[in-house]
């Protein structure tokens, strides 16, 4: 298997765009993760889907953000309008459920100028 | 919920020398710690983990041991290489409960 897959791998737009981050989860994964990561904050947990519901999206930021998972196999974070304070890499990651190790993808830097 | 305290942020050790990173985590719950480590440009990546049962658990150079009674953990690495130099992140998770709660991270170099 080829891991997680995300896209774009860097990401520039202008403020006040729309932003789309994709995540190609590992065939077989149940869960999947969005995760944040910044200087200042490290890696925050933004939203976690199980058998492609949202779990727990009380990480989300605000409503600026949105993700789906419209199948097993794919996910989309969504922010609209972006900020240069959304500037960060994002992962997504898999696990089984029930497993306990999650697999990261490479990350899609974003910087919102 | 979760809160888990990683120190130290970085970490500067020559080449040879052993490197220590220590993580407190709040939930007594919590039974399952992954360390995760990070290379300049990817994904963290899951390099050992220990379970509430377990008090200390090796790999090769690496090594973790949990105090329970303390709520803290830790990851050492011994004969420290360069390729060692990265970021590492410890993690904790509850019983039922599978999203990890990471640390902060820390930046560990090694010099040659």
């Amino acid at each position: 298997d080829a891991g997680v897959i995300q896209s774009p791998r860097h990401e520039v737009t202008e403020m006040g765009q729309e932003v789309t981050l994709r995540c190609k989860p590992i065939s077989g994964h149940n869960s999947l993760f969005w995760y944040r990561q910044t200087m200042m904050r490290g890696l925050e947990l933004l939203i976690y889907f199980n058998n492609n519901v949202p779990i727990d999206d009380s990480g989300m930021p605000e409503d600026r953000f949105s993700a789906k998972m419209p199948n097993a196999s794919f996910s989309t974070l969504k922010i609209q309008p972006s900020e240069p304070r959304d500037s960060a890499v994002y992962f997504c990651a898999s696990s089984l459920m029930g497993e306990t190790e999650a697999f990261f993808g490479q990350g899609t830097r974003l910087t919102v100028v | 919920g979760e809160n888990v305290e990683q120190h130290p942020s970085t970490l500067s050790v020559q080449e040879g020398d052993s490197a220590v990173i220590k993580c407190t985590y709040s939930d007594s719950a919590s039974n399952y710690f992954p360390w995760y480590k990070q290379e300049l440009g990817k994904g963290p990546q899951l390099i050992i983990d220990i379970r509430s049962n377990v008090g200390e658990k090796k790999d090769q150079r690496i090594a973790v041991t949990l105090n329970k009674t303390a709520k803290h953990f830790s990851l050492h690495i011994t004969e420290t290489q360069p390729e060692d130099s990265a970021v590492y992140f410890c993690a904790a998770m509850g019983t039922g409960s599978y999203i990890p709660t990471f640390g902060r991270g820390t930046s560990l170099i090694v010099h040659p």
